[in-house]
């Protein structure tokens, strides 16, 4: 089965600097890769995907993430960080060996201060 | 009107109830999805669903049940509701015709179950 590892549950930036968010999956085979955002009280949201092609995915909201097969990872980044991006952010991977089950990692919630 | 919904939002119930949380949409998916959201541990899948005559467990199906009535409905119950069921649950859906484009599921808003 994939795992999805997202470094750090709590990530706090202030407003107008860089958000990085990790993400690392483990499979040997590239699974599709996702971002999905939550904000409070609401469902999963999808910001990006990468499937094939370009490795750099720009998603809503000014987001981005880059695949990198060597490091297995798809770190999600946004140059400059808004208030209103402040939200639980979900790293998921869909296994292409396995019906498309899709595993999510753990989160990560983006906290923007002032 | 959104496409996936999800009944009730809000639910407190006590040790040893049944309960049922519903979910429709309106996407024309074939494939549909619960899982339960719970701090630190991001989404598990409870069962899946292919199509209406296909069901499969997730990881932690155990303590749950689910029947897919129709395409655009698929329902989860807890027959003996515990205490550490409690949780968020949501439910998701896909397009099978869109594998080659990852299979995206689109979730519904989210039920908040409290189990006493």
């Amino acid at each position: 089965a994939q795992s999805v590892t997202q470094l750090g549950s709590h990530v706090s930036v202030s407003e107008g600097a860089l958000v990085l968010l990790r993400c690392n999956y483990s499979s040997s085979v590239p699974p599709y890769l996702f971002w999905y955002v939550q904000y409070p009280n609401q469902g999963l949201q999808l910001l990006l995907k990468y499937t094939t092609g370009a490795t750099l995915v720009k998603g809503i909201n000014g987001f981005e993430a880059e695949f990198k097969k060597s490091e297995t990872s798809f770190h999600l980044t946004k140059p400059s960080a808004h208030m209103s991006d402040a939200a639980e952010y979900f790293c998921a991977v869909s296994d292409r060996n396995n019906f498309n089950k899709f595993y999510f990692g753990s989160g990560t919630k983006l906290n923007v201060k002032p | 009107d959104a496409d996936v919904t999800q009944t009730p939002r809000n639910r407190i119930t006590k040790t040893g109830k049944r309960i049922m949380l519903e979910c429709s949409q309106t996407k024309g998916h074939d494939r549909m999805y619960w899982y339960r959201q719970d701090p630190g541990l991001g989404l598990r899948l409870i069962y899946y669903s292919f199509d209406v005559k296909d069901i499969n467990k997730g990881e932690i199906s155990d303590g749950y049940s689910v029947s897919r009535q129709a395409q655009a409905k698929f329902s989860l119950s807890l027959e003996s509701a515990i205490p550490n069921q409690t949780a968020l649950y949501f439910c998701a859906t896909s397009d099978s015709g869109t594998t080659l484009v990852g299979d995206t599921q689109y979730f519904g808003p989210g039920t908040r179950l409290t189990v006493l």
